[in-house]
């Protein structure tokens, strides 16, 4: 089965732009998170939605970060305006169901803010 | 807030010998828990997972866990490494909160093996 998709693979944006990541994820998926890991860091999660509600999104800065999860099954992620401490890679992944089941992940994007 | 925590943030094995890291979380209630490798320019991907039943769960590649629930404890471990397993380990922990299960994971383990 193909596994879950990310774009773009690598952002460089200077401080107060803003910068959208997108996933795709296994087909057939309820569940669907977004983590960010900073360098040295475990990944830490920002927003999971179960189809195209949100269940927890406790992390998420929602002063400058949104989510959407279109339809239940493609999500955007987006960050507005960009600070430096933005800098860590934005793994997405996503589940059968949540609690027991295998989280699968993406390949992540690695943001850069300058 | 609940926390996972990992011991070792770099380990250095040479080939043949035994690993053991280290994983406690905080979390009193029930949990489901699991191990993530992620090798050099891969995903990460699942290395085992435990919740109900015998504590010592067995993974792949050889690998092996177990869960101490009087010591909120779920060590990995593996008899015998190889260059292979080179990889950021991360333990992650899965509970019941509020509006659904949340997920939270270790700061990881480097693990070094040397040929």
């Amino acid at each position: 089965e193909a596994g879950v998709a990310q774009s773009p693979r690598y952002k460089i944006i200077e401080k107060r732009q803003s910068v959208a990541f997108w996933c795709n994820p296994i087909s057939g998926h309820a569940t669907l998170y977004w983590y960010q890991q900073i360098l040295g860091q475990g990944p830490k999660l920002l927003i999971q939605f179960q189809n195209n509600g949100v269940v927890d999104d406790s992390q998420l800065p929602k002063d400058r970060f949104s989510a959407e999860r279109l339809k239940g099954v493609d999500s955007t992620l987006k960050i507005q305006p960009a600070k430096l401490e933005d800098s860590a890679v934005y793994l997405c992944a996503s589940s059968n169901r949540q609690g027991i089941y295998e989280q699968y992940f993406g390949p992540g994007t690695r943001l850069t803010v300058t | 807030a609940q926390s996972v925590s990992q011991h070792n943030h770099h380990v250095i094995l040479s080939e043949a010998a035994s690993l053991e890291l280290g994983c406690n979380y905080s979390y009193g209630g029930t949990v489901n828990l699991f191990w993530y490798v992620q090798y050099p320019g891969q995903h990460l991907q699942l290395l085992l997972k435990y919740f109900s039943g015998d504590p010592l769960v067995k993974g792949i590649k050889g690998f092996e866990a177990e869960f101490i629930k009087s010591k909120f404890s779920f060590n990995l471990r593996k008899p015998s490494v190889q260059w292979s397993d080179t990889a950021e380990y991360f333990c992650a922990v899965n509970y019941l909160n509020t509006g659904g299960f949340k997920t939270i994971f270790g700061a990881g383990t480097r693990l070094f093996v040397k040929a």
